[in-house]
């Protein structure tokens, strides 16, 4: 079946401590994206790439890091310079060249500093 | 800077009552809008998609329009049931390909 996986579902993190975020599709999309979700809120832009080896900053990026080495994988890095990760953290990836244009998202990781 | 606004933040209805929810964007400079539907803890699961040359997109009892040049886009959802309870969220794809979220519409279904 084609999608986008993440892992894991739930993730712990201690203070100072960086934790990686695994985000893969086998849906051959081009561009990727990571947002974040707390609480009530809507979904805001962390980094997303539209291209192997290259990646841009969303709105939110103080914090965090990513790499694009191969097209089906986008793990996100919260680093310890992240001062309140506690959140619901999202993945998606798109068709870039095709018309149709929608957007897949994984099933989320919930991250919870202890 | 794209701004997305949904309206009512929350909602209450009895079974069976078709409802609308509300989506506005500031900037109608967009490729697409779409719509998505999140259960509690879990992803956003596709709803309905409109490109920018289209009015509207029908899937069963969702219908969705879109209005560029006013920047909006509403979500009618007919004979509603317990089981559409769920935060619908609106999304607008700009040209960069970056999609801007509003903060979603949590919809209950009364039986």
């Amino acid at each position: 079946d084609g999608g986008i996986t993440q892992s894991p579902k739930y993730l712990f993190r201690k203070e100072g401590q960086n934790v990686t975020l695994s985000c893969e599709q086998n849906l051959n999309h081009d561009a990727m994206y990571w947002y974040r979700q707390d609480p009530g809120q809507g979904l805001r832009l962390i980094y997303y790439s539209q291209i192997v080896n290259d990646f841009q900053k969303g709105d939110i990026a103080e914090g965090y890091s990513v790499s694009r080495e191969k097209k089906e994988s986008f793990p996100l890095t919260v680093t310890s310079a992240q001062k309140n990760p506690t959140a619901f953290y999202l993945c998606a990836s798109i068709a870039l060249l095709r018309g149709n244009t929608e957007a897949f998202f994984g099933q989320g990781t919930r991250l919870t500093v202890v | 800077k794209q701004e997305v606004t949904q309206i009512p933040a929350a909602l209450s209805v009895p079974e069976g009552e078709n409802l609308v929810l509300n989506c506005s964007f500031t900037d109608s400079a967009i490729y697409n809008l779409q719509w998505f539907r999140q259960d509690p803890g879990k992803g956003l699961t596709s709803l309905l998609l409109i490109q920018s040359s289209q009015r509207e997109q029908t899937s069963g009892r969702l219908n969705a329009s879109l209005d560029k040049s006013s920047g909006r886009s509403t979500l009618y959802i007919a004979a509603s049931q317990p089981g559409d309870s769920a935060t619908y969220l609106c999304a607008v794809t700009g040209s960069a390909r970056q999609l801007t979220f509003g903060s979603g519409t949590q919809l209950t279904v009364l039986p």
